[in-house]
């Protein structure tokens, strides 16, 4: 049971925008930790897609972007495509773990 | 280029040890914390281990603590995470990564390595 919890799964098609979810608690993304999300395609290490809940890396499209409000946090994908096909986790900070902590992960699937 | 080149798994018996490297090079390598994350097989990521750039306050994770050692020597730029008392559940893909923030609670992982597979198993 991960401290950050994440829908197992979304899907949709290609062009159309996607979205999703991470809650966590008051000791988490509530008590005002940033919140970063990490892009795994098959067989690779995580890439860092989103950081500090809005933030994107050089090199990442705008197609990606991120928010946060309260105790969750929203990754969105306009104009999917193929190789967006990959695995998502959420990030955070947990005050009363003192550690850091991820979601279960969300497994975007391409129709 | 930042590169993080991990080692030192393989496959070892419950209640063994084994230490794991993470070399790095194309950055400053003592000016930044270092984490360890692991992946068990299917599953999800989970943050183990992570260090100051000086070496500075190591954390675990309550499901390796007292069992795994994190360390660096930043004359070698490379991270170790020393595992004793293996079990089988500590089965995973191990990955070292960089931390990046202003504040640690803050961090997120900007490079990662290519992992190294640890299979605790008899």
């Amino acid at each position: 049971q991960s401290v950050l919890t994440q829908p197992p799964s979304v899907s949709g098609a290609p062009g159309q925008r996607v979205t999703m979810s991470c809650t966590g608690s008051s000791s988490n993304i509530g008590a005002g930790h940033n919140v970063h999300w990490y892009q795994q395609l098959p067989g690779t290490a995580p890439k860092v897609l989103i950081y500090d809940n809005t933030h994107r890396p050089s090199g990442v499209p705008d197609r990606f972007s991120g928010s946060k409000s309260g105790t969750s946090a929203s990754l969105a994908i306009t104009e999917v495509q193929a190789e967006d096909e990959a695995d998502y986790y959420c990030q955070s900070y947990d005050s009363s773990l003192s550690g850091w902590v991820f979601g279960g992960g969300t497994k975007l699937t391409v129709l | 280029e930042v590169q993080l080149l991990d080692s030192g798994g393989g496959l070892v018996q419950p209640g063994r040890s084994l230490r794991l490297s993470c070399a790095a090079s194309g950055f400053n390598f003592g000016n930044f914390a270092m984490v360890w994350v692991r992946q068990a097989p299917g599953k999800g990521l989970e943050w183990v281990s992570s260090v100051f750039g000086s070496g500075y306050g190591p954390k675990y994770a309550d499901s390796v603590k007292g069992r795994f050692t994190i360390s660096r020597d930043n004359s070698k730029n490379t991270l170790y995470l020393q595992m004793n008392s293996l079990r089988a559940e500590d089965t995973a893909i191990y990955y070292c990564a960089k931390g990046e923030g202003m504040e640690m609670t803050n961090y997120h992982f900007d490079y990662w390595g290519q992992g190294t597979l640890v299979t605790v198993s008899s």
